[in-house]
């Protein structure tokens, strides 16, 4: 079946990294997906990686890929309080995303 | 260049009437979806049109809901005899064919 797990929070000091994790089920899919929602927003795609990929770096964001156990992280470096929001892991499904719940950052002084 | 765009931002209602929802994709983006965000039930699959071909609705959740994609670009969601249980967030997003979707700010919905 379909299924993305994420554990709901995680509390970080400012200029930590901040690293959320997430696994799914679907071995077929093709990308991965991380989104952030910030309170009454839509949300915005941060970063995506292929699945034949093991990492990929995107300026402050490391996204890391272990297909074998279905596990995604997404690590946040010098986290700010700009960060604070909930990110969501996504899954491409047949034509749709499968999301996870999302993991709320707090991020404090 | 412009994103997704979505009308209006927030509609209050009573029980029993229509609403309709718009979203307006980027433009040249051919897929378009529309989800569902409910504190209940996370973040649902409605509906995926994808350029004239016939839409996947395996997403939407009874009868009362619908969608229409006109001239391959706006879309308007329609809900008929609304319940409480439709009060949600209603998100829209497009995406090059089968590419990574660009989500609209949401529509959300209040039936009381």
């Amino acid at each position: 079946g379909e299924d993305v797990e994420q554990s709901l929070f995680l509390s970080v000091r400012e200029g930590d990294s901040s690293v959320i994790n997430c696994t799914y089920t679907d071995s077929s899919s093709t990308y991965l997906y991380w989104y952030k929602q910030e309170p009454g927003a839509g949300l915005q795609l941060l970063t995506y990686i292929f699945s034949n990929m093991d990492m990929k770096q995107d300026q402050r964001l490391t996204v890391l890929l272990n297909k074998k156990d279905k596990h995604l992280s997404l690590r946040i470096a010098d986290t700010q309080t700009g960060d604070s929001a909930i990110y969501f892991c996504a899954e491409s499904g047949y034509n749709k995303l499968i999301f996870g719940a999302g993991t709320r950052l707090a991020v404090h002084p | 260049g412009a994103g997704v765009s979505q009308s209006p931002s927030n509609k209050v209602t009573e029980k029993g009437k229509d609403v309709e929802l718009r979203c307006d994709p980027i433009s040249g983006h051919t897929a378009l979806y529309w989800y569902r965000q409910s504190l209940g039930q996370g973040l649902e699959f409605l509906i995926y049109f994808q350029g004239n071909s016939a839409p996947d609705k395996s997403g939407l959740p009874s009868d009362r809901f619908s969608a229409e994609r006109t001239g391959g670009s706006v879309s308007t969601l329609t809900i008929q005899r609304t319940q409480q249980e439709d009060s949600a967030v209603y998100l829209c997003a497009s995406s090059l064919d089968r590419g990574a979707q660009y989500f609209g700010p949401g529509t959300r919905l209040l039936v009381l």
